[in-house]
C-alpha cells in the first residue's frame, strides 16, 4: 500500500463548481497534514495545513479523519485560476520528512 | 515564507558529466532538503542536508551519486554526478524555518541529460 494515496485525476469541472479531493495515508503515527498546490512547471506551494478540527480558508475547506486516516480538500465556487495539481502531504512526528501523494490535477474550464 | 533561490534554473548536460545545484535561503533555517520530481511524478526526497556533517540519504540515493554540502544555515549544494538521461528531472531545494512547522520549496532546477 502506498504511503499517501490520492484520487486519480484529472478532474474537469466548470467554473463555479464545487470539487472535492480525497487522500488516505498508511502511517497511523503521522502528525501533520498539508495540502500543497503545484502549477505546471512550478514548485509546490503550501495551500493550507489540515487540523483535526477541520479548517477553512475562503473557498477552501480541509478536513482530517484520524480514525480513518483520511484527508479531504473541498473547493467551492471554482475559478479558472484554481487549475493546478493538488498534492496531499503527510509528516510524522517532530521534524520527520514529508511524504507526498502523486497529486490530483484539477482543470477548471469556462 | 522563506525566500529560496536556486541556481541554475535549468541546464542541459551531456551524459557522464556532473552538475552542482546551489540553494540559498534569505534567513536561517533548521532543515534543508533536496527533492527530485521526475516527469509526471510526485516529489521524492533525496536527502536531508545537515550543517557541517554528511547528509542523510533516503533509500535508493547514495552520496557518491548525489554529494551534498551544507556549510552554514542558509546555503546548500547538490551535485548530480556522472549523469545519465535517467537523471533528467526537476531538482528542488526545500527548507523549514527556525521556529516554524511549514516546509517551503525553491523554484527548482530543470535538468536535461542528453
Amino acid at each position: 500500500r502506498k504511503e499517501v494515496e490520492q484520487d486519480p485525476g484529472p478532474f474537469n469541472v466548470p467554473e463555479g463548481a464545487t470539487v472535492a479531493f480525497n487522500c488516505t495515508y498508511s502511517n497511523s503515527a503521522s502528525q501533520s497534514f498539508f495540502w500543497y498546490r503545484q502549477d505546471c512547471r512550478k514548485e509546490p506551494k503550501l495551500l493550507m495545513s489540515v487540523y483535526s478540527s477541520g479548517n477553512e480558508d475562503g473557498r477552501f475547506t480541509a478536513q482530517l479523519n484520524r480514525a480513518s486516516q483520511y484527508i479531504s480538500l473541498l473547493i467551492r465556487d471554482s475559478k479558472l485560476s484554481d487549475s493546478a495539481t493538488y498534492l496531499c502531504v503527510v509528516r510524522g512526528s517532530g521534524y520527520s520528512t514529508l511524504t507526498f501523494g502523486k497529486g490530483t490535477m484539477l482543470l477548471v474550464s469556462p | 515564507s522563506a525566500v529560496i533561490s536556486q541556481k541554475p534554473s535549468r541546464d542541459i548536460c551531456q551524459r557522464g558529466t556532473s552538475l552542482t545545484i546551489q540553494c540559498q535561503v534569505d534567513s536561517q533555517v533548521t532543515m534543508m532538503f533536496w527533492y527530485r520530481q521526475q516527469p509526471g511524478q510526485s516529489l521524492t526526497l533525496i536527502a536531508t542536508a545537515n550543517q557541517g556533517s554528511e547528509a542523510t540519504y533516503e533509500s535508493g540515493f547514495v552520496i557518491d551519486k548525489f554529494p551534498i554540502s551544507r556549510p552554514n544555515l542558509t546555503f546548500s549544494t547538490l551535485t548530480v554526478s556522472n549523469m545519465s538521461p535517467e537523471d533528467s528531472s526537476i531538482y528542488l531545494c526545500s527548507v523549514v524555518r527556525v521556529g516554524a512547522d511549514t516546509q517551503y520549496f525553491g523554484p527548482g532546477t530543470r535538468l536535461t541529460v542528453l
